[in-house]
Formats: C-alpha cells, structure tokens, sequence
C-alpha cells in the first residue's frame, strides 16, 4: 500500500511568487491534514479536511494560503504571494478517522528567499 | 488556547541508559494522545498512542509512555537505549472539541544515543 505522498520535496522561491504543494494521502482515507514546521519548532496544525470539505481551517496563517481537496482524493495548499516567514517543512497526514493514527508524508520543505 | 510542552529539545545518551521524555499538556477536557518518531531521513511515523483504558501503554522498539491525567502528562520511557533510537521524538495531543478533533505537537526533543 502507498503511503501519503508530497509534490515537491524542496521548493526554493523568491518573496512575491507563488508556489502550489500537493499532497496525495493514502487511497480511502477521508481525513487529510497540512501542518508547518518552522525550523526548531513544533508542527504546527494548519487544516483539516474532511473528504473535500475543510473541517477546520484555524491554522492557516492568513488569506495568502488556500488549500483545497477538489473531489475528496489529493490536496493542494498554494502560498501566493510568498513571504520570507513561509520558509519551513510542510507536512500533510492522512487518517482514517478523525482521531485515530495519522499518516505522515515526506514533507515538503519550502524556502522563501 | 491548547498547547503540548516537551521539556527536552536534546538529549544525549549512551547505549543501555534509560530514556525518559517529558510531554505536558494544557486542556481540559477530552484527548488522545500520540507519540511520533522521526529517524533521520525517514517520516513521522507513530510510536505508541492513548485513547482510553490503561493509562500505561506500549508502543513498538520497546517504548511505553504513562498518562497521568493529573498532571496532564504523558511521558515517554524506555529502560534501555540503542543506537538506532537516535532520531526525533513528538509528543501530540488530539484535542477532542465541539468542532471535532484538531491535533497539537510538541516541538519535539532530539535524541542522540552514543554507541
């Protein structure tokens, strides 16, 4: 079985331009999470979708992040226009349920130069 | 607002000493309750995990965590390190609310056992 996996591992980009994660959870599992690891400290909950529906979005930084899960399958989150603070490894995690054992991804480590 | 404290950012140790990780939590009400493990160049992957019943549990490698409900703890041991332990350690809290669950990390502890 496949685990979750993170497109690309490690983006480099300049402040001002947009860059799109993707992240393609194990098949079946309904619940899809994306979290931020700034270097040395915690990771950092960022959404939670349910299927295609955003459960909570609490964590996302502010309206330059967009995350979406179009048909319930892979998830995008796009950062437009970047900031210099985005720097940091972005994870996504899938799981089963809601509050059961979650599937971490590579990670994707993104530098905002 | 919840948050999850580990009280070590590193830790050294020598082959075969014990190992015990603080993790502390701050909510009230209902959770559950994860340690995640990172080996170099590997994911996060689960250690072990509380839900209900036995507050003392075990996970794989020989690890076991005890959750101590008063004093929001739930720390993480093992009697004897390897080398191949060296790695990352995440204390997690899923903090169950009326919107559902949403997961807290600790800003994890690096172990590094010398062999």
């Amino acid at each position: 079985e496949a685990g979750v996996t993170q497109f690309p591992s490690h983006s480099v980009i300049e402040k001002g331009q947009t860059v799109t994660l993707r992240c393609d959870p194990i098949s079946g599992h309904d619940n899809l999470y994306w979290y931020r690891r700034v270097m040395g400290k915690e990771i950092k909950f960022l959404l939670h979708f349910v299927k295609e529906s955003k459960q909570d979005e609490s964590g996302m930084p502010n309206n330059r992040f967009l995350a979406e899960r179009t048909g319930g399958t892979y998830s995008t989150l796009k950062v437009q226009p970047a900031e210099l603070e985005d720097s940091g490894v972005y994870f996504c995690a899938s799981s089963q349920t809601g509050w059961g054992e979650q599937f971490f991804g590579p990670g994707t480590r993104l530098t905002v130069l | 607002a919840q948050s999850v404290s580990q009280h070590n950012h590193h830790v050294i140790l020598s082959e075969a000493a014990s190992l015990e990780l603080g993790c502390n939590y701050s909510y009230g009400g209902t959770v559950n309750l994860f340690w995640y493990v990172q080996y170099p160049g590997q994911h996060l992957q689960l250690l072990l995990k509380y839900f209900s019943g036995d507050p003392l549990v075990k996970g794989i490698k020989g690890f076991e965590a005890e959750f101590i409900k008063s004093k929001f703890s739930f720390n993480l041991r093992k009697p004897s390190v390897q080398w191949s332990d060296t790695a990352e350690y995440f204390c997690a809290v899923n903090a169950i609310n009326t919107g559902g669950f949403k997961t807290i990390f600790g800003a994890g502890t690096r172990l590094f056992v010398k062999a």
